[in-house]
């Protein structure tokens, strides 16, 4: 079993659709949580960052975090074609190394 | 946000040689840099974490004589792949963590082909 899963997608919205982006992880250790947005060809943009379990709103991205559940969220509200991208969440314990999702590719059709 | 460049963005090479991807802190001094590979439609895969100053940590798996990282300075990291073969052939990517250690910033990868 992976430590993180993450659906791999590809996942199609119309433009201004909400998405909705997820992760499960396995180690109830994981302490800090990201989510990445990548450009095909580019390094990872780093988005969100959150500790605690609830909401964190940036915009139009807001980060989920449930731990109880081991599940993470990601919503993108009024989805623009921008943003068609690959998604990774990533996590780590509180030290350096970053345990990554395999990455949700988005596709925002205009 | 912090600024974490590479060089060169995209190399060719051939089969047994030695190639060399810088990667820099533009407007941050970072005392630990990360080295990833990630393979078509894979996720990140940590190679190495480096310190400035001393031996970098090499995750199982990846050969450290290899794949030579040098961390010679608080702004510039290096990663060697020694040998090339077509199986190197992937995207390399590093992240800087500032000194404040808040979230870790990644540079623009590189994508090396190996003939």
């Amino acid at each position: 079993q992976k430590e993180v899963e993450q659906d791999p997608g590809p996942l199609s919205v119309p433009e201004g659709a909400i998405v909705s982006l997820n992760c499960t992880y396995s180690n109830s250790a994981f302490q800090y949580f990201m989510w990445y947005r990548q450009y095909s060809r580019k390094g990872p943009e780093l988005l969100m960052y959150t500790y605690s379990s609830g909401n964190k709103e940036d915009g139009r991205f807001t980060a989920q975090v449930d731990k109880s559940s081991k599940y993470i969220s990601l919503f993108i509200r009024d989805s623009q074609p921008s943003d068609s991208a690959t998604y990774l969440c990533a996590m780590n314990f509180g030290n350096e190394k970053l345990t990554f999702g395999t990455g949700t590719r988005l596709t925002i059709i205009p | 946000g912090a600024v974490v460049s590479q060089h060169p963005s995209w190399v060719i090479c051939k089969s047994g040689t030695s190639v060399k991807i810088e990667c820099r802190s533009l407007d941050f001094q970072a005392t630990t840099m990360f080295w990833y590979r990630q393979f078509p439609k894979q996720s990140l895969m940590l190679m190495a974490t480096s310190n400035e100053g001393s031996k970098a940590t090499y995750e199982q798996g990846v050969e450290k004589d290899k794949f030579l990282i040098n961390h010679a300075s608080l702004t510039l990291s290096t990663l060697t792949v020694t040998s090339a073969h077509p199986e190197d052939s992937s995207f390399y990517i590093c992240s800087a963590r500032t000194y404040q250690g808040t979230g870790k910033y990644f540079g623009p990868g590189t994508r090396l082909t190996v003939l």
